[in-house]
């Protein structure tokens, strides 16, 4: 079964302090990858994707993304926080469009915390 | 403005008593999916449906309903809501693309935080 882990529950980090949040996934075929925020009191918002192509991909408010395929992982980064950054962070995968049944199967979450 | 709406978007209840969440979306979307967010265990697919009529179950379906009798609205049931039912619940949805797969990239709504006493 497919399933998704973030190692990372609870990071707390200080304005202008790298960011990175672990993602891996267990699933044998391609997949498409996706991290999504919830900021407080709101709903999800896509911040970046990967389908296909270049693995390092750029999403928005200065978050990228690493897809490697040996580690079966897709790590979220940023260079430097903000404290508007402050945010619920969920990977999540799903099959792509030939077994699409549209399931997103989604990390635990990693609750980032940045202090001004 | 394209979105999904949820209602109501918080609800006390007590056990027993039978209450629905609607989910709309003005975007025309096919594909429509609950989800239910629970502290360490991320989102949980609950049910889905790729059109009108069609609905399948997700992940954790039991002690829910759905029905899809019109394509924009997607309405959840809680036939007899219990305490473990108590959890924020989101609506999404997304377009059929050409070729007819769906839409990778899934559009949420605000959700609704649902306590079931």
């Amino acid at each position: 079964a497919q399933s998704v882990s973030q190692h990372n529950h609870h990071v707390i980090l200080s304005e202008a302090a790298s960011l990175e949040l672990g993602c891996n996934y267990s699933y044998g075929g391609t997949v498409n990858l996706f991290w999504y925020v919830q900021y407080p009191g709101q709903h999800l918002q896509l911040l970046l994707k990967y389908f296909s192509g270049d693995p390092l991909v750029k999403g928005i408010k200065g978050f990228e993304a690493e897809f490697i395929k040996s580690k079966f992982s897709f790590n979220l980064r940023k260079p430097s926080v903000q404290w508007s950054d402050t945010a619920e962070y969920f990977c999540a995968v799903n099959a792509p469009r030939s077994s699409n049944t549209g399931k997103l199967i989604f990390g635990q979450g990693t609750t980032l915390q940045v202090k001004p | 403005e394209a979105q999904v709406t949820q209602n109501p978007r918080y609800l006390i209840t007590v056990t027993g008593k039978k209450l629905t969440v609607t989910c709309s979306q003005n975007m025309n979307h096919e594909y429509m999916s609950w989800y239910r967010q629970d502290p360490g265990l991320g989102l949980r697919q609950i049910y889905y449906s790729m059109n009108v009529e069609v609905t399948d179950k997700g992940d954790v379906p039991e002690g829910y309903k759905v029905s899809r009798k019109e394509k924009r609205n997607f309405p959840l049931i809680l036939e007899s809501p219990s305490p473990n039912q108590t959890s924020l619940y989101f609506c999404a949805s997304s377009p059929r693309l050409a070729g007819g797969y769906f839409q990778e990239t899934q559009y949420f709504g605000p959700g609704t935080r649902l306590l079931v006493l």
